[in-house]
């Protein structure tokens, strides 16, 4: 694929839903990162996977938060009995290896509204 | 605990005017850096890293930024900034003992104007 594709590209929900949010990252990219982006909080980092290795979950808020990537490629983020403080922009990234490379390529991002 | 810090969250300045962006790091182990920008409505972009080697990094659209080891900064410059520099830009870190992943800073909101 061209970039970094999100799903949906903006999600209303209410409170107590469970959402998921979709990522295809770049053909070939080993590494996934998912963002969360907050008025005046910066990124704030969620997950990370690299190939087969254990992801990095060390920035899940709750453990209402999970995420899984299926064959080293699309990532589904789920977010259960959704809260208002929830409501962010999901930003997810791919870089094509761990190292020297080092770019990361971000997708558009899901707009998530929690009612 | 937080490893990156901008310390200023919007910077205003006129066009044609030298602006600093500073970023400062926490870390006793090596680092990469990174700046990243975030133009309006658009997606984010690496606008430059430092990884190894000469500490005077040069990026896309004129940006440079020196890693100080010493004072663990690694601020963002442009001598002269045009009306289209204006965006949101985001310092970042790695560090190399804890896996791979990327933090971001809160970001630094620059304001060109006329």
């Amino acid at each position: 694929g061209a970039g970094v594709s999100q799903s949906p590209s903006n999600k209303v929900t209410e409170k107590g839903k469970d959402v998921e949010l979709r990522c295809d990252p770049i053909s070939g990219h080993t590494a996934l990162y998912w963002y969360r982006q907050s008025l005046g909080q910066g990124l704030e980092f969620l997950i990370y996977f690299q190939g087969n290795s254990a992801p990095d979950k060390s920035g899940l808020p709750s453990d209402r938060f999970s995420a899984e990537r299926t064959g080293g490629s699309v990532s589904t983020l789920t977010i259960q009995r959704t809260q208002q403080e929830d409501s962010a922009v999901y930003l997810c990234a791919s870089s094509l290896q761990w190292g020297e490379s080092e770019k990361l390529f971000f997708g558009s991002g899901t707009q998530l509204s929690v009612l | 605990a937080q490893s990156v810090t901008q310390l200023d969250s919007q910077v205003p300045v006129f066009e044609e005017a030298p602006v600093e962006l500073r970023c400062n790091y926490s870390s006793s182990v090596s680092v990469y850096l990174f700046w990243y920008v975030q133009y309006p409505n658009q997606g984010l972009q690496l606008l430059l890293k430092y990884l190894s080697g000469s500490t005077l990094v040069k990026g896309i659209n004129g940006f440079e930024a020196e890693f100080n080891k010493s004072q663990t900064s690694f601020h963002l410059r442009k001598p002269s900034v045009h009306i289209s520099d204006t965006a949101e830009y985001f310092c970042a870190v790695k560090i190399n003992n804890q896996g791979g992943k990327l933090i971001f800073g809160q970001g630094t909101e620059l304001s060109v104007k006329p």
